[in-house]
Protein backbone atom coordinates (compact mmCIF):
# COMPACT_ATOMS: atom_id res chain seq x y z
CA UNK A 1 0.00 0.00 0.00
CA UNK A 2 1.19 3.35 -0.51
CA UNK A 3 2.29 5.54 2.17
CA UNK A 4 0.97 8.74 3.90
CA UNK A 5 1.19 11.61 1.32
CA UNK A 6 1.05 15.26 1.95
CA UNK A 7 1.12 18.33 -0.05
CA UNK A 8 2.98 20.69 -0.12
CA UNK A 9 5.88 20.01 1.24
CA UNK A 10 7.35 23.48 1.60
CA UNK A 11 5.51 26.57 1.99
CA UNK A 12 6.42 29.86 2.49
CA UNK A 13 4.05 32.83 3.82
CA UNK A 14 3.87 36.22 5.76
CA UNK A 15 2.34 36.66 8.71
CA UNK A 16 -1.96 37.34 8.22
CA UNK A 17 -2.12 34.93 5.36
CA UNK A 18 -3.68 31.55 5.53
CA UNK A 19 -2.83 28.51 4.64
CA UNK A 20 -4.10 25.27 3.94
CA UNK A 21 -2.60 21.80 4.10
CA UNK A 22 -3.28 18.29 2.66
CA UNK A 23 -2.95 14.66 3.91
CA UNK A 24 -3.88 11.47 1.99
CA UNK A 25 -3.54 8.58 4.42
CA UNK A 26 -3.30 5.29 3.52
CA UNK A 27 -5.93 3.47 1.81
CA UNK A 28 -8.31 1.98 4.05
CA UNK A 29 -7.45 4.08 7.47
CA UNK A 30 -10.27 6.34 8.24
CA UNK A 31 -8.63 8.33 11.15
CA UNK A 32 -6.37 10.99 10.43
CA UNK A 33 -4.27 12.76 13.19
CA UNK A 34 -2.67 16.24 12.57
CA UNK A 35 0.23 17.21 15.00
CA UNK A 36 2.92 20.23 15.05
CA UNK A 37 6.37 20.16 15.42
CA UNK A 38 8.83 22.29 16.56
CA UNK A 39 12.33 22.49 17.91
CA UNK A 40 11.05 24.32 21.21
CA UNK A 41 7.30 22.36 22.12
CA UNK A 42 8.50 19.17 20.30
CA UNK A 43 5.32 17.25 18.92
CA UNK A 44 2.04 18.63 19.99
CA UNK A 45 -1.43 17.12 19.19
CA UNK A 46 -3.53 19.24 17.12
CA UNK A 47 -6.85 17.23 16.24
CA UNK A 48 -8.29 14.09 14.67
CA UNK A 49 -10.43 13.45 11.89
CA UNK A 50 -12.70 9.96 12.08
CA UNK A 51 -15.51 9.23 9.50
CA UNK A 52 -15.50 13.28 8.80
CA UNK A 53 -15.82 14.19 12.39
CA UNK A 54 -13.67 15.71 14.36
CA UNK A 55 -13.09 13.12 17.43
CA UNK A 56 -10.49 14.90 19.73
CA UNK A 57 -8.71 18.48 19.70
CA UNK A 58 -5.34 19.59 21.53
CA UNK A 59 -4.74 22.99 22.74
CA UNK A 60 -4.33 24.88 19.96
CA UNK A 61 -6.32 28.04 19.29
CA UNK A 62 -9.32 28.51 17.07
CA UNK A 63 -7.12 30.08 14.15
CA UNK A 64 -6.40 26.06 13.39
CA UNK A 65 -9.16 24.14 12.33
CA UNK A 66 -9.71 21.21 9.93
CA UNK A 67 -11.74 18.77 8.27
CA UNK A 68 -11.77 15.23 6.22
CA UNK A 69 -14.06 14.46 3.43
CA UNK A 70 -15.64 11.29 2.03
CA UNK A 71 -12.32 9.96 1.16
CA UNK A 72 -10.75 10.23 4.51
CA UNK A 73 -8.67 12.97 2.98
CA UNK A 74 -8.43 15.68 5.29
CA UNK A 75 -7.08 19.51 4.95
CA UNK A 76 -5.70 21.61 7.94
CA UNK A 77 -6.27 25.33 7.85
CA UNK A 78 -4.08 28.27 9.27
CA UNK A 79 -5.54 31.82 9.58
CA UNK A 80 -3.99 34.75 10.58
CA UNK A 81 -0.34 33.05 10.69
CA UNK A 82 1.29 34.08 13.03
CA UNK A 83 6.03 33.88 13.27
CA UNK A 84 5.49 31.40 16.19
CA UNK A 85 3.21 29.23 13.44
CA UNK A 86 6.39 28.20 11.43
CA UNK A 87 6.58 24.58 12.44
CA UNK A 88 7.10 20.79 10.54
CA UNK A 89 3.12 19.92 10.37
CA UNK A 90 2.46 15.81 10.23
CA UNK A 91 -0.30 14.61 9.37
CA UNK A 92 -0.77 10.16 10.22
CA UNK A 93 -3.64 7.89 9.54
CA UNK A 94 -4.51 4.87 11.56
CA UNK A 95 -6.87 1.95 11.30
CA UNK A 96 -6.89 1.27 14.75
CA UNK A 97 -4.12 2.37 17.72
CA UNK A 98 -0.99 2.74 15.61
CA UNK A 99 -0.48 5.65 13.69
CA UNK A 100 1.84 6.09 10.51
CA UNK A 101 3.33 9.54 9.84
CA UNK A 102 3.47 11.47 6.50
CA UNK A 103 6.25 13.17 5.75
CA UNK A 104 5.28 16.03 6.72
CA UNK A 105 4.76 19.97 5.04
CA UNK A 106 7.40 22.41 6.66
CA UNK A 107 5.98 26.24 7.12
CA UNK A 108 8.07 29.09 6.93
CA UNK A 109 5.89 32.16 8.58
CA UNK A 110 7.69 35.45 7.62
CA UNK B 1 -3.20 17.04 32.43
CA UNK B 2 -1.58 14.62 30.44
CA UNK B 3 2.30 14.42 30.16
CA UNK B 4 4.72 12.16 29.13
CA UNK B 5 8.59 12.69 30.48
CA UNK B 6 11.39 11.12 28.84
CA UNK B 7 15.25 11.09 29.53
CA UNK B 8 17.76 11.29 28.81
CA UNK B 9 17.61 14.39 25.47
CA UNK B 10 20.49 13.12 24.72
CA UNK B 11 22.66 9.97 24.29
CA UNK B 12 26.38 8.60 23.12
CA UNK B 13 26.79 5.31 22.97
CA UNK B 14 29.61 2.96 20.84
CA UNK B 15 29.18 1.05 18.60
CA UNK B 16 27.91 -2.67 19.57
CA UNK B 17 26.97 -1.31 23.28
CA UNK B 18 22.99 -0.83 24.40
CA UNK B 19 20.87 1.78 24.47
CA UNK B 20 18.12 2.90 27.05
CA UNK B 21 15.40 5.40 27.28
CA UNK B 22 13.17 5.80 29.75
CA UNK B 23 9.99 7.54 29.97
CA UNK B 24 7.45 7.96 32.63
CA UNK B 25 3.19 9.41 32.32
CA UNK B 26 0.52 10.85 34.19
CA UNK B 27 -2.38 8.91 33.44
CA UNK B 28 -2.74 5.19 34.51
CA UNK B 29 -5.43 4.61 32.51
CA UNK B 30 -3.09 4.93 29.77
CA UNK B 31 -2.78 1.74 27.73
CA UNK B 32 -0.99 2.46 24.16
CA UNK B 33 2.89 3.27 24.44
CA UNK B 34 4.58 3.45 20.73
CA UNK B 35 8.22 4.22 20.08
CA UNK B 36 8.93 6.44 16.97
CA UNK B 37 12.11 6.80 15.22
CA UNK B 38 13.13 10.15 13.45
CA UNK B 39 16.04 10.41 11.24
CA UNK B 40 17.11 14.33 10.18
CA UNK B 41 14.48 15.64 7.46
CA UNK B 42 12.66 12.29 7.84
CA UNK B 43 9.43 11.22 9.09
CA UNK B 44 8.64 9.88 12.38
CA UNK B 45 8.49 5.86 12.15
CA UNK B 46 7.38 3.54 14.62
CA UNK B 47 9.39 0.82 15.00
CA UNK B 48 7.69 -0.92 18.60
CA UNK B 49 4.72 -0.28 20.42
CA UNK B 50 3.24 -2.43 23.57
CA UNK B 51 -0.02 -2.00 24.80
CA UNK B 52 -0.93 -2.33 28.38
CA UNK B 53 -1.80 -5.80 29.23
CA UNK B 54 1.60 -6.44 28.06
CA UNK B 55 4.81 -5.95 30.26
CA UNK B 56 7.30 -6.70 27.36
CA UNK B 57 7.77 -7.07 23.50
CA UNK B 58 10.90 -7.59 21.79
CA UNK B 59 11.34 -7.07 17.78
CA UNK B 60 15.04 -8.24 16.85
CA UNK B 61 17.84 -5.86 18.37
CA UNK B 62 14.92 -3.31 20.12
CA UNK B 63 12.91 -4.55 22.97
CA UNK B 64 10.31 -2.31 25.42
CA UNK B 65 9.26 -2.86 28.75
CA UNK B 66 5.81 -1.49 30.53
CA UNK B 67 5.71 -1.17 34.17
CA UNK B 68 1.95 -0.04 34.88
CA UNK B 69 2.54 0.29 38.36
CA UNK B 70 5.19 2.84 38.69
CA UNK B 71 4.00 4.45 35.06
CA UNK B 72 7.01 4.07 33.00
CA UNK B 73 8.36 2.20 30.44
CA UNK B 74 11.32 1.93 28.30
CA UNK B 75 13.00 0.98 25.14
CA UNK B 76 16.07 -1.03 24.89
CA UNK B 77 18.14 -1.12 21.64
CA UNK B 78 20.97 -3.84 21.75
CA UNK B 79 24.30 -4.64 19.73
CA UNK B 80 23.56 -0.63 18.38
CA UNK B 81 24.87 0.33 14.93
CA UNK B 82 25.61 3.77 13.56
CA UNK B 83 22.35 3.85 11.59
CA UNK B 84 20.53 3.96 14.89
CA UNK B 85 22.09 7.05 15.26
CA UNK B 86 18.50 9.63 15.13
CA UNK B 87 16.05 11.16 17.96
CA UNK B 88 13.46 8.42 19.52
CA UNK B 89 10.33 9.86 20.87
CA UNK B 90 7.89 8.25 23.39
CA UNK B 91 4.20 8.76 23.19
CA UNK B 92 0.99 7.55 25.37
CA UNK B 93 -2.97 7.32 24.61
CA UNK B 94 -4.65 8.81 27.18
CA UNK B 95 -8.46 8.02 28.92
CA UNK B 96 -11.07 8.59 25.88
CA UNK B 97 -8.80 9.09 23.39
CA UNK B 98 -7.31 6.35 21.55
CA UNK B 99 -5.43 7.93 18.61
CA UNK B 100 -4.54 11.15 20.01
CA UNK B 101 -0.77 11.05 20.86
CA UNK B 102 0.92 12.85 23.88
CA UNK B 103 4.81 12.44 22.87
CA UNK B 104 7.94 12.74 25.29
CA UNK B 105 10.68 15.24 24.51
CA UNK B 106 12.79 13.24 22.31
CA UNK B 107 15.75 11.67 22.98
CA UNK B 108 18.70 12.41 20.16
CA UNK B 109 20.69 9.12 19.77
CA UNK B 110 24.59 8.83 18.43
CA UNK B 111 26.17 5.92 18.29
CA UNK B 112 30.03 6.45 18.06
CA UNK B 113 31.58 3.76 15.38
Amino acid sequence: KAGVTQTPRYLIKTRGQQVTLSCSPISGHRSVSWYQQTPGQGLQFLFEYFSETQRNKGNFPGRFSGRQFSNSRSEMNVSTLELGDSALYLCASSQKETQYFGPGTRLLVL
Amino acid sequence: GENVEQHPSTLSVQEGDSAVIKCTYSDSASNYFPWYKQELGKRPQLIIDIRSNVGEKKDQRIAVTLNKTAKHFSLHITETQPEDSAVYFCAATFSGSARQLTFGSGTQLTVLP
